[in-house]
């Protein structure tokens, strides 16, 4: 089986513009979750989509969003970008919703300027 | 108090020696726990799962799980240079979602 993949895979924004991040999960898995990584703070959860619908979010601001479609397939969107929003991006993908043995893609290293 | 605490390290061992790496948590909702390897520029790999005290072995690595204590371990037998990467613990309970600790680096020299 294909792991999980993410685009793109390196992004360069400045402040203020908006930033959509994709990621396909392994096939067969329902479930979406994304996550923030920073030297700082660690991975910190962002939100989990399960069945297109969003079942759990992460104590983030309203400019962090997402989607999930038919396919799985998920994108996340950031809004009006901050510098401290420079991180790596990951998504996670699991058969059952709400944690559980989840696959990490290799990221999306975001750099806002 | 964090979650979920994990010495950051950088930890520095020589090949062939027995790592130990810890965690220790404050929920006691946590049921669920996971080891997971990160390797520089790349996603986490699940290491190790496991849902109840005791030990749990898979070649070289052992997880240890101490519900009374909130502790939980991951030993490295025989380590080697591939070894080098952050480990990074999670639980899961109660709010349907992982909880990770920051990480610690581990360094395995040749």
């Amino acid at each position: 089986k294909a792991g999980v993949t993410q685009t793109p895979r390196y992004l360069i924004k400045t402040r203020g513009q908006q930033v959509t991040l994709s990621c396909s999960p392994i096939s067969g898995h329902r479930s979406v979750s994304w996550y923030q990584q920073t030297p700082g703070q660690g991975l910190q959860f962002l939100f989990e989509y399960f069945s297109e619908t969003q079942r759990n979010k992460g104590n983030f601001p309203g400019r962090f969003s997402g989607r999930q479609f038919s396919n799985s397939r998920s994108e996340m969107n950031v809004s009006t970008l901050e510098l401290g929003d420079s991180a790596l991006y990951l998504c996670a993908s699991s058969s059952r919703q709400g944690g559980g043995t989840q696959y990490f893609g290799p990221g999306t290293r975001l750099l806002v300027l | 108090q964090k979650e979920v605490e994990q010495d950051p390290g950088p930890l520095s061992v020589p090949e062939g020696a027995i790592v130990s790496l810890n965690c220790t948590y404050s929920n006691s909702a946590f049921q669920y726990f996971m080891w997971y390897r990160q390797y520089s520029r790349k996603g986490p790999e699940l290491l190790m799962y496991t849902y109840s005290s005791g030990n749990k072995e898979d070649g070289r690595f052992t997880a240890q799980v101490d519900k009374s204590s909130k502790y939980i371990s991951l030993f490295i037998r025989d380590s080697q240079p591939s070894d080098s990467a952050t480990y990074l613990c999670a639980m899961e309970g109660g709010s349907e979602k992982l909880v990770f600790g920051k990480g610690t680096k581990l360094t395995v020299n040749p």
